[in-house]
């Protein structure tokens, strides 16, 4: 049974470029989250969804980023005209059900920007 | 400001050592977990408390809720190297994410 899976493991960027992370959830989970750790910081929540509804944006900058997880395919994390400062580790968690507990992460997507 | 406390930071001991890891917050949360982290990966799921007192053993591994949900420990006997790594301490927050602490970043030397 694969785990959640992250593509791609790692991502470099020049200032300005967009990025995309992909993540599929573990099979049979419905629910999806995405977390950032920035070098020398701990993992900060970013955004909860469920399938073709996000739930809960408040760790999501204002700006340039979004998220969608549709009814196929898998979650997309998107970071448009990307900066120095949004190089970081981007993780995907995903559970079966809701309450934000029993989280399984991905092994995540290492964006550099240049 | 952050909501989970983990001590110590950092952990140095011999192989055959006992340890343990705090994770301390002055909010109730519903439910908490205790995750590994290896450089380069995601964070590994160890163990979820929910009821506060309780207490789950994983191999040489305990893990114990305080009894008002604010607090948790992580306790290690007979370390091993391949206990290495990086402990987080996360908490369910309003149901929707995970508030995670800075982290505990251990080594075992052999």
């Amino acid at each position: 049974n694969a785990g959640v899976m992250q593509n791609p493991r790692h991502l470099v960027r020049r200032r300005g470029q967009e990025a995309r992370l992909r993540c599929s959830p573990m099979k049979g989970h419905s629910h999806v989250y995405w977390y950032r750790q920035l070098p020398e910081e701990g993992l900060k929540f970013m955004v909860y969804l469920q399938k073709e509804n996000i739930i809960d944006e408040s760790g999501m900058p204002k700006e340039r980023f979004s998220a969608e997880f549709p009814k196929e395919g898998p979650s997309i994390l998107r970071i448009q005209q990307v900066v120095r400062g949004d190089s970081a580790a981007y993780f995907c968690a995903s559970s079966l059900t809701s309450g934000g507990r029993e989280q399984y992460f991905g092994p995540g997507t290492r964006l550099t920007v240049t | 400001t952050q909501l989970l406390e983990q001590s110590p930071q950092f952990l140095s001991i011999q192989e055959g050592e006992n340890l343990t890891v705090y994770c301390n917050s002055s909010s109730v949360f519903s439910s908490l977990q205790w995750y590994r982290q290896e450089p380069g990966e995601g964070p590994v799921l160890l163990v979820t408390v929910v009821t506060g007192g309780e207490v789950k053993k994983l191999k040489r591994l305990t893990f114990q809720f305080g009894d008002a949900r604010k607090d948790s420990s992580l306790h290690i006997t007979a370390a091993q190297p391949g206990d290495t790594g990086l402990y987080l301490c996360a908490g369910d927050w309003h149901g929707n994410k995970l508030v995670f602490g800075a982290g505990t970043i251990l080594r075992v030397k052999s």
